[in-house]
């Protein structure tokens, strides 16, 4: 059964610490893994993504890893902001043309000051 | 990068009546919309998936009749709510995907629906 689960499923953190959010993924055929922030009441923006073949790439503070053999993922957040706090989804995607994804239920990640 | 419009952003409208939602591909054309659900604290469901100029696949449980999708083009969806009730109030979100090697996927900003 194509799954993606994600943990810890919420995180709270004092505002300029580093976290690092997993996610697991059982989906196969694999084409490419995106990581969203979504905040409250708005749709989800854009990360990172990543097919089959890297290992890692960054946007600013974010810092997305894969491991195709493990079928792991996770996401690094250096340097907390307060604006941070959002939801983190992690969606596979199961072929080329992009239209079978298969998303996670989300970390919640809560900077505090 | 691809932008996809969605409006409104939040509607209130009373029982019984009827809301449509726009979901436009501002640069680039999608080929490809789909329509999605969320409830508080909840992951997205996808409700259907529509593709220019064809209809709609609906995914199960989801009444076609009461939520009418229409992809005239390859810039635009609508997703139309019928005869709105208390329990079709949710977070609405749209995405597409374009052609031309764009395999980003972009989401709209959502719509919130409140129905009285």
């Amino acid at each position: 059964k194509n799954q993606v689960e994600q943990s810890p499923q919420s995180l709270i953190i004092l505002e300029g610490k580093n976290c690092t959010l997993q996610c697991n993924y059982t989906v196969s055929p694999f084409s490419n893994l995106r990581w969203y922030k979504q905040d409250t009441g708005r749709g989800p923006v854009s990360l990172t993504i990543m097919t089959f073949s890297e290992n890692t790439k960054s946007n600013g503070r974010y810092t997305a890893t894969l491991d195709a053999d493990t079928k792991q993922s996770s996401l690094h957040i250096t340097a907390s902001q307060l604006s941070d706090s959002a939801s983190y989804i992690c969606v596979v995607t199961l072929d080329q043309a992009g239209t079978a994804l298969i998303f996670g239920k989300g970390t919640t990640l809560s900077v505090s000051s | 990068g691809a932008v996809v419009s969605q409006h409104p952003s939040w509607v209130i409208c009373k029982s019984g009546t009827s809301v449509k939602i726009e979901c436009r591909s501002l640069d680039f054309q999608a080929t490809t919309m789909f329509w999605y659900r969320q409830f508080p604290k909840q992951s997205l469901m996808l409700m259907a998936t529509s593709n220019e100029g064809s209809k709609a696949t609906y995914e199960q449980g989801v009444e076609k009749d009461k939520f009418l999708i229409n992809h005239a083009s390859l810039t635009l969806s609508t997703l139309t709510v019928t005869s709105a009730h208390p329990e079709d109030s949710s977070f609405y979100i749209c995405s597409a995907y374009g052609q031309g090697g764009n395999y980003g996927y972009t989401f709209g900003s959502g719509t919130r629906l409140t129905v009285v």
